[in-house]
């Protein structure tokens, strides 16, 4: 069964504390693999995607890894506003279909 | 207008009403999607529309009913719901079997069932 486990469940950082967020998957065949930003009542913002193993992707402040069982998003430096709960999914290959993983709630405090 | 758009951004109703939900892409993409998120739990597949194919979550209730009129469109009709039915629906567009796979989500419809 197609599945994405995201952990931790909640993350608390201090301003400039780095850290990873951790995305692990099972998928019969991936398609891509994908990160997104979702602020409380919003809809998700996309952030990345990534295809294949050993391919990486950065953004501000924000670079997303991926390997052939798992993908990590490392925050370097985070700030206040890099607040949000960040979702990872999976497009297993010859569907439509995006499964999710449960998030990662990310405070970062001032 | 641009990217995916949502209406309405709150909806409260009553278990004998029927509403419906709007979902818009100015994106030019072929698939269009209905995703349930309650709390603690991952966003819910409920509906694909694609040019080729209607895919449906075989446990979504008969009371949520997809529309899918034209690539650009995508209704979501609501009738008898249920308490538990109460969550962020969201919808989100994608190419399809295009090279570019991400999907693009709106802002969501906050549905209160009373």
């Amino acid at each position: 069964e197609d599945q994405v486990t995201q952990s931790p469940e909640a993350l608390r950082l201090q301003e400039g504390e780095s850290s990873s967020l951790n995305c692990s998957y099972t998928v019969s065949g991936l398609r891509g693999l994908f990160w997104y930003r979702q602020d409380p009542g919003k809809g998700p913002e996309f952030l990345f995607t990534l295809y294949s193993a050993g391919e990486e992707k950065e953004k501000e402040r924000l670079k997303a890894t991926l390997t052939k069982k798992e993908s990590f998003l490392h925050i370097t430096a985070p700030k206040p506003e890099d607040s949000a709960t960040y979702l990872c999914a999976v497009q297993p290959s010859g569907t439509y279909k995006y499964i999710f993983g449960t998030g990662t709630r990310l405070k970062v405090l001032a | 207008e641009t990217g995916v758009t949502q209406t309405p951004r709150h909806l409260v109703m009553g278990m004998t009403n029927k509403k419906s939900l709007k979902c818009e892409q100015h994106l030019g993409h072929n698939a269009m999607y209905w995703y349930k998120q309650s709390a603690k739990k991952p966003l819910e597949l409920m509906f694909v529309y694609s040019l080729e194919e209607r895919v449906e979550n075989n446990s979504v209730p008969s009371r949520f009913s997809p529309e899918c009129p034209n690539s650009s469109h995508l209704f979501l009709h609501l009738h008898t719901l249920q308490p538990e039915d109460s969550a962020l629906y969201l919808c989100a567009s994608s190419q399809g079997r295009g090279k570019i796979t991400e999907a693009f989500f709106g802002q969501g419809t906050r549905l209160t069932v009373v």
